[in-house]
């Protein structure tokens, strides 16, 4: 089957930073991207990781291992436009498979 | 700007009553897909476009079809709606070979009366 996991939900304070992690197994893998939604808004394309290790955009960094089937989206001086739904996305062929979702709060 | 444009946003219609949702890009992306994203869940694929070759997902509902007159269109019909199919869809492209990387639209929330 295929499957991604990640955890539901986070909090983190203004100023700080936060990793959201992400597990996936899934056939014909090529690489793992992340996406932001806020309330009601469309899914926008954050970053993407084809090759092991860090990819690092502004104050979002992205990180996949291809052995432990894993990767992070890092955070990184949180300001409240940062509070949104967090979705790791599994590519495959042509296709993308989405995460469920990690809904960031973040406190003042 | 380049963008993915949906019409309507917000689409209400009655139970069973056929509906169709339109999106437009002006990115000139040979791909195209359409998503189902019901409340606190992942947008699920529905079905995509490679150019003309139309790529159904196995558990989208025949009571969901799809046309694209041409590259900058395609229209998401909805024949027969249930209760269950309230939901934001999502339209989005790709540049050939870059899947990683969707642009999409702001979506339209459909609701069943």
């Amino acid at each position: 089957g295929q499957s991604l996991e990640q955890p539901s939900e986070v909090t983190a304070v203004e100023g700080a930073i936060v990793q959201i992690n992400c597990t996936y197994q899934t056939s014909g893998f090529y690489g793992l991207s992340w996406y932001q939604q806020h309330d009601g808004g469309a899914p926008t394309f954050l970053s993407y990781n084809g090759l092991d290790g860090l990819e690092e955009t502004g104050r979002f960094s992205s990180f996949l291992s291809r052995s432990d089937s894993y990767g992070y989206l890092l955070l990184q001086e949180l300001q409240m436009k940062d509070s949104a739904s967090y979705f790791c996305a599994a590519i495959r062929d042509d296709k993308i498979i989405f995460g469920k979702g990690t809904r960031l709060h973040i406190l003042p | 700007d380049a963008m993915v444009i949906q019409n309507p946003r917000y689409q209400v219609t009655q139970f069973g009553k056929p509906v169709t949702l339109s999106c437009s890009q002006t990115l000139n992306h040979n791909v195209m897909y359409w998503y189902q994203q019901k409340s606190s869940q992942a947008p699920k694929l529905l079905f995509h476009y490679y150019d003309k070759d139309f790529n159904n997902e196995a558990d989208t509902p025949d009571n969901f079809q799809s046309r694209r007159p041409n590259t900058s269109f395609c229209f998401l019909d909805i024949r027969s709606p249930g209760l269950g199919d309230a939901a934001m869809y999502l339209c989005a492209t790709s540049r050939d070979g870059t899947v990683d990387e969707q642009f999409f639209g702001p979506g339209t929330r459909l609701t069943v009366l």
